[in-house]
């Protein structure tokens, strides 16, 4: 079965950096992608990876090595509206969304 | 960028009413449309794959009779909840790819919250 496992919660401090990793096993690979979703809200999107390496858009960075079958979004001098679910998605070889269950990132002063 | 649109944002309906939800892609055109479901503190389950002038596609368990999905425009797919129940209460979120394949992402409405009284 196709599967994406991500830690259920994690906690950091305002400032620091925090590294949410993400592991997938799924029938074929067309991407990874990471969606932040505050509460009550719908996600929206942060990053894509489909090469092997490290993608960095300004604060929040995303690496993936597909041998591995693993990625991370790492973020950088968080900020208390930091404070969400991250979810890790993949796109399988049908081009459909395998979605992880999400990471509740909450951030202390 | 792109932007999809989601209507309404909230609604309070007494049971064995249905509801219609409303998901127009406001500066791309769409033929896939999708509809999730989220209940609180859950991930994002996906209930049905919306094809612009054709049948939509059902996941696994979801009542395709209860849940009305109509894509007649390729800026525009609908979600009505027929006969809702309590347990229907739930985040309803609509999302479209702008592109075909490729890395074009999901962009998500701002969801539905839907409460059955």
């Amino acid at each position: 079965g196709q599967n994406i496992d991500q830690p259920t919660e994690m906690t950091a401090t305002e400032g620091a950096i925090v590294q949410i990793n993400c592991t997938y096993q799924t029938s074929g690979f067309n991407g990874l992608f990471w969606y932040q979703q505050h509460a009550g809200e719908a996600p929206t999107f942060l990053s894509y990876n489909v090469l092997d390496g490290l993608e960095e858009k300004g604060r929040f960075s995303s690496f993936l090595s597909r041998s591995k079958g693993y990625s991370y979004l790492l973020l950088k001098e968080l900020q208390m509206k930091d404070s969400a679910s991250y979810l890790c998605a993949v796109r399988d070889s049908n081009y459909q969304l395998i979605w992880g269950a999400g990471t509740k990132l909450i951030i202390k002063p | 960028g792109a932007v999809v649109s989601q209507h309404p944002s909230r609604v309070i309906c007494k049971s064995g009413t249905s509801v219609k939800i409303e998901c127009r892609s406001l500066d791309f055109q769409a033929t896939t449309m999708f509809w999730y479901r989220q209940f609180p503190k859950q991930s994002l389950m996906l209930m049905a794959t919306s094809n612009e002038g054709s049948k939509a596609t059902y996941e696994q368990g979801v009542e395709k009779d209860k849940f009305l999905i109509n894509h007649a425009s390729l800026t525009l797919s609908t979600l009505t909840v027929t006969s809702a129940h309590p347990e229907d209460s739930s985040f309803y979120i609509c999302s479209a790819n702008e592109g075909v394949k490729g890395n074009s992402p999901l962009h998500f409405g701002n969801g539905t919250r839907l409460t059955v009284t």
